[in-house]
């Protein structure tokens, strides 16, 4: 399977404590983004990067929010001291840049925090 | 990015098309129409876009209107797979990378 993973699918999470989920995009897709769905909703865009540059950041992302992707492949965001409102899906999306720079997403990660 | 206007759900029985309308009358000239589905607990998948010029692919088929103030995507026999929410998003795409802004898109329901 060539598509955009997501790992974990699901995450279970006590308020307070810290999380951390992976994405890696479709191999040769240089723009990786990030969005979250709670539910009800269409996907909310949080964050995009280019390569290895984080370009843009969405006012939902907090300080409590972060992510990288370092070496321009897999991306990981991590949330700090989780808050009830932080549970949602959490989805990843791929696209190469240039005319059609159509995204792609993956499975998304099911965050709940109790 | 302009913003697009869908009825909230529609009912289609399997094996006849289904149709969804889209309405973005503030659309510019630069900005693709962009079709996306959510089946339930699943990331969104890509179907289809179009500029200007009707578009089909293997999944469905984009109808635009001259005046490009609304679209209908058609999915020409629908099957019960096919029940899923479905976003209609305007989108620019030749001024670098730009983000796509979902709506609520239109929960559609194939029934046997």
């Amino acid at each position: 399977d060539t598509g955009v993973s997501q790992d974990p699918r699901h995450k279970i999470t006590k308020r307070g404590q810290n999380v951390t989920f992976r994405c890696d995009p479709i191999s040769e897709h240089n723009r990786l983004y990030w969005y979250r769905q709670t539910l009800g909703q269409g996907p909310e865009f949080l964050t995009y990067f280019q390569n290895e540059a984080q370009l843009e950041k969405s006012r939902l992302l907090s300080d409590r929010f972060s992510a990288e992707r370092p070496k321009g492949s897999f991306s990981t965001l991590e949330i700090q001291r989780t808050e009830q409102g932080d549970s949602a899906m959490y989805l990843c999306a791929s696209s190469l840049a240039g005319a059609r720079d159509t995204q792609y997403f993956g499975p998304g990660t099911r965050l709940t925090v109790l | 990015d302009a913003k697009t206007t869908q009825p909230p759900s529609m009912d289609c029985a399997e094996g006849r098309a289904a149709n969804l309308p889209c309405n973005h009358s503030t659309i510019s000239g630069n900005e693709y129409v962009y079709w996306y589905r959510q089946i339930h607990s699943q990331g969104p998948q890509y179907i289809i876009h179009g500029l200007k010029n009707n578009e089909t692919n293997e999944m469905a088929s984009l109808i635009i209107t001259e005046d490009r103030k609304s679209s209908t995507l058609i999915l020409p026999h629908a099957t019960l797979r096919d029940t899923a929410v479905y976003y209609c998003i305007v989108r620019a795409t030749d001024s670098g990378y730009s983000t796509l802004t979902f709506g609520k898109g239109t929960m559609l329901l194939v029934s046997p």
